[in-house]
């Protein structure tokens, strides 16, 4: 079964750091690019940032709220995709979800949609 | 940034119903349209990719449309495990977007 796991959430005070993972399990992680999202008490849904396959250099791109901040990487060998969230703000307070992306052919680019989701790992930052 | 408007941002409805949500994009992002269903407390299910490609195990009564800037996504026979919030994505450039999400409440 495919599954996919974060963990690495918590209470944290402004300004400090955290490392939050994402587990795979059920699929070859190397194949896939992956992405995360997060979600604010009662609001909708935010792209965080994305992590291609090392086929595809393993380059990322972030959502600019966080570009700057927050880094993805990924270690294939462990199936784990990371989001290192620094210099934590009270407004990065949020559920914060990972998933897996199927890469598209298009005419002239590829593109990435979201088939499996993790259940979320709740971040939230106060003093 | 390509800007993503839904509506209504609320429906009620009854069980056996029909409902419509409706999409918008600021641009064009051709097919490149993905809607997500998500219950209070739980992460989103992937619904459709590509307009109107079911994600795999997705009940037919799930029907999307559209193309360019307009797309749909409809919901026949309404029942209760369908009461969600349902929100649409542009994955055509970075940044990814969301519509800002339909509340489907019964009636």
């Amino acid at each position: 079964e495919v599954q996919l796991v974060e963990s690495g959430g918590g209470l944290v005070q402004p300004g400090r750091s955290l490392r939050l993972s994402c587990t795979a399990a059920g699929f070859t992680f190397g194949d896939y690019a992956m992405s995360w999202f997060r979600q604010a008490p009662g609001k909708g849904l935010e792209w965080v940032g994305f992590i291609r396959t090392k086929d595809y250099g393993g380059t990322t791109e972030y959502a600019a709220s966080v570009k700057g901040r927050f880094s993805i990487s990924r270690d294939d060998s462990k199936s784990i995709a990371y989001l290192q969230v620094n210099s934590l703000k009270t407004e990065d307070t949020a559920v914060y979800y990972c998933a897996r992306d199927i890469r598209v052919a298009g005419t002239s680019d590829y593109y990435y949609y979201m088939d499996v989701w993790g259940k979320g790992t709740t971040v939230t930052v106060s003093s | 940034d390509i800007q993503m408007t839904q509506s209504p941002s609320s429906l009620s409805a009854s069980v056996g119903d029909r409902v419509t949500i409706t999409c918008r994009a600021s641009q064009g992002i051709s097919n490149y349209l993905a809607w997500f269903q998500q219950k209070p407390g739980k992460a989103p299910k992937s619904l459709i990719y590509a307009a109107s490609s079911l994600q795999g195990g997705v009940p037919s009564k799930f029907f999307g449309s559209g193309s360019g800037t307009d797309f749909t996504l409809t919901i026949s026979s309404l029942q209760p495990e369908d009461f969600a919030t349902y929100y649409c994505q542009q994955y055509y450039s970075f940044p990814l977007t969301f519509g800002g999400g339909t509340k489907l409440e019964i009636k």
